[in-house]
């Protein structure tokens, strides 16, 4: 069964640096996104991309996120300079077409920012 | 503003009990609800979805109800089994776009007893 990937499983970084969370989705999928989840807290959304550019994006995601897809299978999701409270798990989604009855959802990145 | 919350954080079931999920929603126009199960480690997996024009839908063990009057989305496993152990989510559809911009609710811990 074709299923979402993400790399690393957990990324340790100091505060202020850049960190690159990458995804690839299913192969057939059009429509991508990126939800992020703080340590006991509700899964939020962050980005919607769609035909190689954001369709949708939270309060959450400011200047300090950007979103790529560089090639025709990753996706990947940028922060230029981290902060203690970028720490969560970040997980990345695919989907079909629009209104699809379902999301497939990656098993997530966990970042650690120190 | 926009909110999805649950009534139980925990809930602590025997093997072969039904089990009964709540969730209380607050955005009148969504239109698409879901509910996903998470595995400690792993992300948000698909269990079943309604649409606004429905007030109950089954799957396979699965059913969710939909109450658009009070905004209660409820989901009813039954015969509930160990493997059924992990945190359900509820989430709703805020975009009227299509794309899936969803909002968790918090969560609920389903605790199975062999």
């Amino acid at each position: 069964e074709p299923e979402v990937t993400q790399t690393p499983s957990h990324q340790v970084t100091q505060m202020g640096q850049e960190v690159i969370l990458r995804c690839v989705p299913i192969s057939n999928h059009l429509y991508f996104y990126w939800y992020r989840q703080i340590l006991g807290q509700k899964v939020e959304f962050l980005v919607s991309f769609y035909n190689n550019e954001i369709s949708e994006k939270s309060e959450i995601f400011d200047d300090q996120f950007s979103v790529e897809r560089p090639d025709g299978s990753n996706f990947t999701l940028k922060i230029r300079s981290t902060k203690l409270e970028d720490s969560a798990m970040y997980f990345c989604a695919s989907d079909e077409a629009l209104a699809r009855d379902s999301l497939l959802f990656g098993p997530g990145t966990r970042l650690t920012v120190l | 503003g926009e909110s999805v919350g649950l009534h139980l954080p925990t809930l602590s079931v025997q093997e072969g009990d039904n089990s009964i999920i709540n969730c209380a929603y607050s955005n009148s126009a969504s239109d698409y609800f879901i509910w996903y199960k998470q595995e400690s480690g792993k992300g948000p997996q698909f269990i079943i979805d309604i649409r606004s024009n429905m007030d109950k839908r089954q799957g396979q063990r699965v059913t969710v109800l939909l109450n658009k009057t009070v905004k209660h989305l409820s989901l009813q496993i039954a015969a509930t089994q160990p493997g059924d152990s992990a945190v359900y989510f509820c989430a709703e559809n805020i975009a009227g776009t299509g794309f899936q911009k969803l909002v968790f609710g918090t969560g609920t811990r389903l605790l199975v007893s062999p």
